[in-house]
């Protein structure tokens, strides 16, 4: 069964360091989202992205953030600037479509970003 | 503005009983989706249901169904036949209308379920 994959399982980091964070989404699937989890809390919406632009963003999803899809597979979120309150657990998901019943969001196994 | 709020922060059933985990949610929109995520001590998502708002028959897969009760705003998820796989943090989630190009998901902020052997 195809699945969305993320990398790396763990990446720690200094503060003011920048990341990027990978996933690789389902080969057929149309939307991508990045979500964010800090510990014990719920999952957050951060970004969402169709048509190789961005649909729609939370107010979390500043200028510090940044999202791409390089090579039609890949899709990366980027933190230019770490902060201590960005130590969290980043869900990569897809979507296929929007019509019919393929509404299920296919979520990744997460990256847990640590900023020391 | 969307919500969705999950009253229950920690229950306990034995196994191989039932047990209902209570969503709540608001909305403005008349279209809108409504799922149940699994997240084990692990952290990944795992999807279990999901309800859309014009479905008139609850949703069922396997050992969990959606007690949607659409006037009182709530889609309750009843796991029956308790497992001990099935302690975990257990998310609602609600998606805006469909003819919008997002689909993002609002969560609620969690249900631990404790399967007791």
């Amino acid at each position: 069964e195809p699945e969305v994959t993320q990398t790396p399982s763990h990446q720690v980091t200094q503060m003011g360091q920048e990341v990027i964070l990978r996933c690789v989404p389902i080969s057929n699937h149309l939307y991508f989202y990045w979500y964010r989890q800090i510990l014990g809390q719920k999952v957050e919406f951060l970004v969402s992205f169709y048509n190789n632009e961005i649909s729609e963003k939370s107010e979390i999803f500043d200028d510090q953030f940044s999202v791409e899809r390089p090579d039609g597979s890949n899709f990366t979120l980027k933190i230019r600037s770490t902060k201590l309150e960005d130590s969290a657990m980043y869900f990569c998901a897809s979507r296929r479509d929007r019509l019919g019943r393929d509404y299920e969001q296919y979520f990744g196994p997460g990256t847990r970003l640590t900023v020391t | 503005a969307q919500k969705i709020t999950q009253t229950q922060p920690g229950m306990f059933v034995q196994e191989k009983e039932a047990v209902t985990l209570d969503c709540t949610y608001d909305t403005s929109d008349q279209s809108y989706g409504l799922f149940w995520y699994k997240q084990p001590s692990s952290g990944e998502m795992i999807f279990l249901i999901y309800q859309g708002s014009y479905d008139e028959q609850n949703a069922t897969e396997g050992r969990y169904s959606l007690n949607f009760q659409k006037a009182r705003k709530s889609a309750n998820l009843v796991i029956s036949a308790s497992q001990l796989g099935d302690s975990a943090m257990y998310f609602c989630a609600m998606r805006e209308a469909v003819s919008s190009n997002t689909g993002k998901l609002i969560f609620g902020q969690g249900t631990t379920l404790q399967v007791k052997p």
